[in-house]
């Protein structure tokens, strides 16, 4: 059975970097069957696509946060990263780590960031 | 950015009873590979969403047979044959078609 699971600071001051990773058991990212991709969601709202990655290092980022992500992977620990930076309060979101971008077929359970001083 | 839109974005259902909803999109959905990237979401209360369907029509394993995916184009539907209790919570459509990715606003579907 897939499974994700997301780690990382659950609070993070304004106009710092917030970073998390996912790690995936299961399955192995370096099999390049996937993209691996970080969706978020802000309190009470609906969902964002952040981005996606593949295993070689391939990322495609959202314009509307482009200039402020990067993605990362880690092949040899199975996991892969997100780093969000210059956060202001409407970055406050689960953010979740899934398989796949067309797929989004196994999903993390996803974890709360909240940006506040 | 493709928008997608869904109606109702609430959905009071008697149990047993059938549900509709419906999901367009600004523009087609029709991919240069012949496919049409469309999938259909559910998120119950305090759970990571989970995928139903995909591809417009094609039901996830373990997903049960009263749900059914389908449209073409700009215009989908997600319909639930029989309400059970088990299928409350949050449903979205979303394109994967044209990048970024986007999602629907979401339609809550609610026990009458």
């Amino acid at each position: 059975q897939v499974q994700l699971q997301e780690s990382g600071p659950g609070l993070v001051k304004p106009s710092q970097t917030l970073s998390l990773t996912c790690a995936v058991s299961g399955d192995s990212i370096s099999r390049g069957d996937y993209y691996w991709s970080w969706v978020r969601q802000p309190p009470g709202k609906g969902l964002e696509w952040i981005g996606y990655i593949y295993y070689s290092g391939i990322t495609y980022y959202n314009p509307s946060l482009k200039s402020r992500v990067t993605m990362s992977v880690d092949t040899s620990k199975n996991q892969f990263s997100l780093k969000l930076s210059s956060v202001t309060a409407a970055d406050t979101a689960v953010y979740y780590c899934v398989r796949g971008r067309r797929d989004l077929d196994y999903w993390g359970q996803g974890a709360l960031v909240t940006v506040s001083s | 950015d493709i928008v997608m839109t869904q109606s109702p974005l609430s959905l009071p259902v008697t149990l047993g009873q059938p549900a509709s909803i419906s999901c367009r999109s600004s523009q087609s959905l029709v991919y240069s590979d012949g496919n049409t990237y469309l999938n259909w979401f559910q998120q119950r209360p305090g759970q990571s969403p989970r995928r139903l369907i995909y591809k417009v029509s094609n039901r996830d394993s373990g997903v049960p047979d009263r749900f059914s995916g389908s449209g073409s184009g700009t215009d989908f539907t997600l319909k639930i044959s029989r309400v059970e209790a088990e299928d409350v919570g949050v449903y979205y459509c979303m394109q994967a078609t044209h990048w970024p990715d986007t999602f629907g606003q979401g339609t809550r579907l609610e026990i009458k």
